[in-house]
């Protein structure tokens, strides 16, 4: 297993479209979770999966974010409709149960 | 709202010099704290995760120590080489079900000059 992998590691796209990432976790992990980072800040917790199931959303998840994990293995987080403060760095980290996080290399978001 | 904060935001050092930076946190409904190296395009990489009040934990010539009484820990590196350079992350776990939900310091960039 070479960690968590995320893709594409960047993206570029205009306000207004829609935009997918795709995060594989660690085979074994059942905790996945997203976070994301914006320049001079560390990064902010977005929501996590306990297999299937997502647990917790944050308020920073509006209406336009959607996350799903459809068999408890990989993940994607969709933007619908972007707008120019969605550009930031979007991480993915996984774990088992009360363990350290291992995070990919993250999904850098700019939206002209 | 929970406030992890650390200091120095940036840190310019000499190859050879140690160091250390603080990271605070809320001492109440608290589970672990966590340090992360993060060199740039890479994976945020896990240094320790630390529980225990007074713990402290070392890996090579990186040491932590936590005082979870009065919210803060420290992180120190002894003679610091360029690839130490990196953004330097704590962050607080409530833990329970939440377990994993981290709450992020700013963050302290180190830059070790030859």
């Amino acid at each position: 297993d070479t960690g968590v992998s995320q893709d594409p590691r960047h993206k570029i796209t205009k306000r207004g479209q829609n935009v997918t990432f795709r995060c594989d976790p660690i085979s074994e992990h059942n905790r996945l979770y997203w976070y994301r980072q914006t320049l001079g800040q560390g990064p902010e917790f977005l929501t996590y999966f306990q297999n299937e199931a997502q647990l917790e959303k944050s308020r920073l998840l509006s209406d336009r974010f959607s996350a799903e994990r459809p068999k408890g293995s990989f993940s994607t987080l969709e933007i619908q409709r972007t707008e120019q403060g969605d550009s930031a760095m979007y991480l993915c980290a996984s774990s088992l149960p009360h363990t350290q996080l291992f995070f990919g290399s993250g999904t850098q978001l700019s939206v002209l | 709202i929970l406030n992890v904060e650390q200091s120095p935001q940036s840190l310019h050092v000499q190859e050879g010099d140690s160091t250390n930076f603080t990271c605070s946190f809320p001492s109440s409904n608290f589970y672990a704290l966590h340090w992360y190296r993060w060199e740039t395009a890479k994976s945020p990489e896990a240094l320790f995760v630390m529980t225990l009040n007074g713990d402290e934990k070392k890996k090579g010539r990186i040491s932590a120590t936590l005082n979870t009484k009065e919210g803060y820990s420290y992180l120190y590196i002894k003679g610091s080489q360029p690839e130490d350079s990196a953004t330097y992350l704590c962050a607080y776990d409530a833990g329970g079900t939440s377990y994993g939900k981290l709450t992020f310091g700013q963050g302290t960039i180190l830059t070790v000059h030859p």
